[in-house]
């Protein structure tokens, strides 16, 4: 069964600072996507990552793949108020492309 | 374009009572899954249809739940008996087809937040 693991899990930026969100993978996969979350709200697709060493930037969010570490990174930079939200990474199974979501970063950004 | 769209948004219900969700995903988009959400986890994926024939339902909770796909388009799940540990997020996801790419992510709808008294 493919386990992925988020960490933190809870993140406490303050604005302006830079941080990291790391997704680790338990079997073999290239293929992982990035979503967001607000409260009471769907999810939102904001980066697919498809090979070893794709890096995908939008605004202040920047994620990355290392498929032969298993990991994946989600820097965000210079936070904002407007990125408080949960992030959740998933990873395509190989075998049967089923996506498995990790538990998600809740991420509060204060002034 | 339209996005997945789910109802209803919120249901209140008694234990063993029974419940249905109701989907219509994003225009021809071939693939069609439901999540459940527990509060505080990451979704969990009960069962992918592609077109109207099931993919995968090997986390559905077959006792109680059931789900269906008629003409490949418009899909209802439903639960009965509840029970209290059903109380969740169902969201409904959409894509092209089922084998994921940068084309294909899943689209998800706004979900019905359950809740069993």
């Amino acid at each position: 069964e493919l386990k992925v693991e988020q960490n933190p899990l809870f993140l406490s930026m303050q604005e302006g600072k830079n941080y990291t969100i790391y997704c680790n993978y338990s079997t073999t996969s290239d293929r992982l996507y990035w979503y967001r979350q607000d409260p009471g709200k769907s999810l939102e697709s904001l980066f697919v990552l498809l090979s070893n060493g794709a890096v995908k930037q939008e605004g202040r969010l920047m994620a990355s793949l290392d498929t032969k570490a298993r990991l994946s990174t989600l820097h965000i930079t210079a936070a904002v108020h407007d990125l408080s939200a949960t992030y959740f990474c998933a990873v395509d199974n190989d075998d049967d492309y089923k996506l498995s979501f990790g538990a998600g970063t809740t991420v509060t950004v204060r002034a | 374009e339209a996005g997945v769209a789910q109802s209803p948004r919120y249901k209140i219900i008694e234990k063993r009572q029974s419940v249905a969700f109701w989907c219509n995903p994003i225009s021809g988009h071939a693939t069609l899954y439901w999540y459940q959400q527990i509060l505080g986890q990451g979704p969990k994926l009960l069962i992918q249809f592609q077109n109207n024939g099931v993919v995968d339902d090997s986390q559905l909770p077959k006792d109680r739940f059931s789900a269906e796909r008629l003409k490949g388009v418009d899909s209802t799940l439903k639960i009965q008996p509840a029970k209290l540990e059903d109380s969740a997020v169902y969201l409904c996801a959409s894509s092209l087809n089922w084998r994921g790419g940068d084309n294909q992510p899943q689209h998800f709808g706004d979900g019905t937040r359950l809740s069993i008294l």
